[in-house]
């Protein structure tokens, strides 16, 4: 399996323009996860699914942050607009529960920065 | 949630054996104890997790204090591909089995060569 897979690596946009990410999860694993680091707030769970469905939303910042996962094997992440406190790095993960002694799975990450 | 504490920094020679430690005295009966690290510009990555008992794995043993106020990861080997930051991490499953990760700050461990 090519694990999590993430896009694009980098991301580098204007305020006030929209960012959409992209994550393609593990095949088969039911559970996907957002996360979001920064060097001030570290590692932040900001929403995450089951069955394409969205469980818990309440990290997500603002309004300005949506999600979604149309099927069990795509979600993304999409701010509108971006501000420049957006800037960190947004993780993508998945997990089993079927198979949860094998943990999260994480992807490399998008790190998006808004000028 | 209940919370952990772990040394910030932490180094390590070469090929010695390393024990992070981890303090989590407000654990509850059903919480997991769950380890990642996070090599540097790469994602986070499983280590090892367990409840009651000592744990190994390929990648590390987990020591688990008899009365679960704190756990010991052990690398027995550290190498240079080790250098990441480690967290240590309660893990509480709801009804549902859905579990969600809290993640601290981590130890940053440093392998001298």
């Amino acid at each position: 399996d090519a694990g999590v897979i993430q896009s694009p690596r980098h991301e580098v946009t204007e305020m006030g323009q929209e960012v959409t990410l992209r994550c393609k999860p593990i095949s088969g694993h039911d559970y996907l996860f957002w996360y979001r680091q920064t060097m001030m707030r570290g590692l932040e769970l900001l929403i995450y699914f089951n069955n394409n469905v969205p469980i818990d939303d309440s990290g997500m910042p603002e309004d300005r942050f949506s999600a979604k996962m149309p099927n069990a094997s795509f979600s993304t992440l999409k701010i509108q607009p971006s501000e420049p406190r957006d800037s960190a790095v947004y993780f993508c993960a998945s997990s089993s529960y079927r198979d949860r002694d094998g943990g999260y799975t994480f992807g490399s990450g998008t790190r998006l920065t808004v000028v | 949630d209940a919370k952990t504490t772990q040394p910030n920094s932490m180094e390590s020679n070469e090929e010695e054996p390393v024990h992070l430690p981890c303090n989590h005295s407000t654990i509850s009966g059903t919480d997991y104890i769950h380890w990642y690290r996070q090599l540097p510009s790469q994602g986070p990555e499983y280590v090892i997790h367990g409840l009651t008992s000592n744990v190994n794995n390929r990648m590390a043993s987990l020591a688990i204090a008899e009365d679960r106020k704190s756990s010991t990861l052990i690398l027995h080997r550290a190498t240079l591909r080790d250098a990441a930051v480690y967290y240590c991490i309660l893990c509480r499953q709801s009804w549902a089995g859905s579990y969600q990760l809290t993640f601290g700050k981590g130890t940053k461990l440093s392998v001298i060569p």
